[in-house]
């Protein structure tokens, strides 16, 4: 069993729909849980991060961990073409200068 | 924010040669940088940590003689490629995190892909 899992996709919704985007984990170690976007040929960019259990929301991005079930979800609300990327989750288990460790990563297309 | 830049963002070169790639903050110092290497489609693979003024520390099954990484500074760390062959063409990708900082406050680079032909 991989450390992560993510749903590889792809995902194409049109443009307004919600989407949702989930990981699951294995390391019961992971405290802190991250959403990246990456578009195509470059580097992640961070999305959210959030710390232990709970949710956190910016802007249309909803961010939430539930370590009991070892899940984590990124929702986006009125997707928009520009949204259109890889999303990766990533984790570690401590907060200071530590590795992630990253999901697949699912390919969203929000189509016009 | 903080800025992670690479260089190069491109390059090609032939099997059996060396190639290296630098990875720079620009505007913070840090004290660890990490390697990732990712091919179409697939995710992030830490390759190795690097550190400052020590050795760099290597994932499981990252070759370390074939994957050189020298930390000279606290703003740049480089990746050589030695003896590259066409299985090392993939996408590179460092990060920083602010030095003291949080998980979470890691930088990316943008990525340099290498294609060895």
């Amino acid at each position: 069993q991989k450390e992560v899992e993510q749903d590889p996709g792809p995902l194409s919704v049109p443009e307004g729909a919600i989407v949702s985007l989930n990981c699951t984990y294995s390391n019961s170690a992971f405290q802190y849980f991250m959403w990246y976007r990456q578009y195509s040929r470059k580097g992640p960019e961070l999305l959210m991060y959030t710390y232990s259990s709970g949710n956190k929301e910016d802007g249309r991005f909803t961010a939430q961990v539930d370590k009991s079930s070892k899940y984590i979800s990124l929702f986006i609300r009125d997707s928009q073409p520009s949204d259109s990327a890889t999303y990766l989750c990533a984790m570690s288990p401590t907060g200071a200068n530590s590795k992630l460790t990253f999901g697949k990563g699912i390919t969203l297309s929000v189509r016009p | 924010g903080a800025v992670v830049s690479q260089h190069p963002s491109w390059v090609i070169c032939k099997s059996g040669t060396s190639v290296k790639i630098e990875c720079r903050s620009l505007d913070f110092q840090a004290t660890t940088m990490f390697w990732y290497r990712q091919f179409p489609k697939q995710s992030l693979m830490l390759m190795a940590t690097s550190n400052e003024g020590s050795k760099a520390t290597y994932e499981q099954g990252v070759e370390k003689d074939k994957f050189l990484i020298n930390h000279a500074s606290l703003t740049l760390s480089t990746l050589t490629v030695t003896s590259a062959h066409p299985e090392d063409s993939s996408f590179y990708i460092c990060s920083a995190p602010l030095a003291g900082g949080t998980s979470y406050e890691q930088y990316f680079g943008p990525g340099t892909r290498l294609t060895v032909t």
